[in-house]
């Protein structure tokens, strides 16, 4: 059983440009969460996804971020207009369906992204 | 809000020492703890968890008590080995947030042999 993918690794970026990470949750997880990880910082939460649903999105900036689980294919964490502070490694962590899922998230490798 | 404080690092000790890193939570209720490690270049790997006051997590050495009078779930290990060294991140999910999980700053151990 494959674990969370994440793609690409590395991105980068010049200022302005958009940048579009990927994450593929465990095979039956149907709940996603996006985590922001900033340089020697923790982890903080951005949104949280279930199928073609946004549950919480209460640690999303208000612009410029936007996040989407479709029915088919990956999660998209999707960013406009970067800027230098938006470099960061942005962490995916998925589950199964509550209750099974109440306290379990199996986490990506992360997408470190740098803004030049 | 919720909010998790632990120990700033880095903590650096040599193989077969005794560790311990302090991690003290702010939340109303009673919060699931947990100890993520992330090994450089890697996401987080789920080291332990106690999702109720008085237990006891533990994994590959490392254990760590749901303590609820002193807010704490500290992380402690008898004898450290080399390949312990990482960041080690506590973190709680709050009764009423959903599924979200709430950080701390992280701490770096090295273990040198």
């Amino acid at each position: 059983n494959a674990g969370v993918m994440q793609n690409p690794r590395h991105l980068v970026r010049r200022r302005g440009q958009e940048a579009r990470l990927r994450c593929s949750p465990m095979k039956g997880h149907s709940h996603v969460y996006w985590y922001r990880q900033l340089p020697e910082e923790g982890l903080k939460f951005m949104v949280y996804l279930q199928k073609e649903n946004i549950i919480d999105e209460s640690g999303m900036p208000k612009e410029r971020f936007s996040a989407e689980f479709p029915k088919e294919g990956p999660s998209i964490l999707r960013i406009q207009q970067v800027v230098r502070g938006d470099s960061a490694a942005y962490f995916c962590a998925s589950s199964p369906p509550w209750p099974a899922g109440k306290d379990t998230q199996y986490f990506g490798p992360g997408t470190r992204l740098t803004v030049l | 809000g919720d909010s998790v404080t632990q120990m700033e690092g880095p903590v650096t000790l040599s193989e077969e020492a005794f560790l311990t890193i302090n991690c003290t939570y702010t939340a109303t209720g009673y919060p699931s703890l947990f100890w993520y490690v992330q090994y450089p270049g890697e996401g987080l790997q789920l080291l332990l968890k106690a999702t109720k006051a008085d237990d006891k997590g533990s994994n590959k050495g490392f254990e760590a008590t749901y303590r609820k009078e002193t807010t704490s779930f500290h992380l402690e290990k008898g004898s450290v080995q080399v390949s312990d060294s990482a960041v080690y991140f506590c973190a709680l999910r709050g009764n009423n947030a959903g599924n979200m999980l709430t950080f701390g700053g992280g701490t770096r151990l090295m273990v040198k042999p």
